[in-house]
């Protein structure tokens, strides 16, 4: 059964802090892995990786993806209260479905 | 460019009720997607169309979920009977459809409540 399973399921940490998200993946036919970030809406789009190794930025936020492991890690630095919200993880496969996991929720304290 | 649109908002009904949800997605979007989300999981894929056709619907409960997408643009999703544990958030989203265009726009969902 194709499974992505992220980690942890929460944390909470203070401003300024650095973390690393977790997301690791057991599917058939891997295309790419996606992240997002859902606050009290709908998901929104943070990044898309397909090949291992290169790292994806967008300003403190970093993710890079290990295709041999079957993983990605999400970093954030110099955390602040707005990044406070659930981390999502979702595979493409073949025909485009995609797989999500349960995410992780992330708290920020002031 | 407008977002994905759902309907309505919010719903709260009782058990053995009937409820129907409303999506247009992105203009020119082929594919779309409903997804359950219920507190505290990801999200959980119901169905997935492409154009108007089926490419999988292997997690719907189809002895009591629907879903169409007949004109190939917007969607419905029903629910007949509901039950409580479809106390959920009904997330339509929809994608260009072509491989490795990866972003895929959400709605604001649709927050269902079963009493």
């Amino acid at each position: 059964e194709d499974k992505v399973v992220q980690s942890p399921l929460s944390l909470v940490v203070h401003e300024g802090d650095t973390v690393t998200l977790n997301c690791s993946y057991e599917v058939t036919n891997f295309r790419s892995l996606l992240w997002y970030k859902q606050e009290k809406k709908a998901p929104t789009f943070l990044f898309m990786l397909t090949s291992s190794g290169i790292e994806k930025k967008s300003g403190r936020l970093s993710s890079i993806l290990d295709k041999k492991e079957l993983f990605s890690i999400l970093n954030i630095t110099a955390t602040q209260t707005g990044d406070s919200a659930v981390y999502l993880c979702a595979v493409i496969q073949g025909a485009q479905k995609l797989v999500f996991g349960q995410g992780t929720r992330l708290t920020i304290n002031p | 460019e407008a977002g994905v649109a759902q309907s309505p908002r919010y719903k709260i009904i009782e058990k053995r009720q009937s409820v129907a949800f409303w999506c247009n997605p992105i203009s020119g979007h082929a594919t779309l997607y409903w997804y359950q989300q219920i507190l505290g999981q990801g999200p959980k894929l119901l169905i997935q169309f492409q154009n108007n056709g089926v490419v999988d619907d292997s997690q719907l409960p189809k002895d009591r979920f629907s879903a169409e997408r007949l004109k190939g643009v917007d969607s419905t999703l029903k629910i007949q009977p509901a039950k409580l544990e479809d106390s959920a958030v009904y997330l339509c989203a929809s994608r260009l459809g072509q491989a490795n265009t990866g972003e895929l726009f959400f709605g604001e969902g649709s927050r269902l409540t079963v009493l």
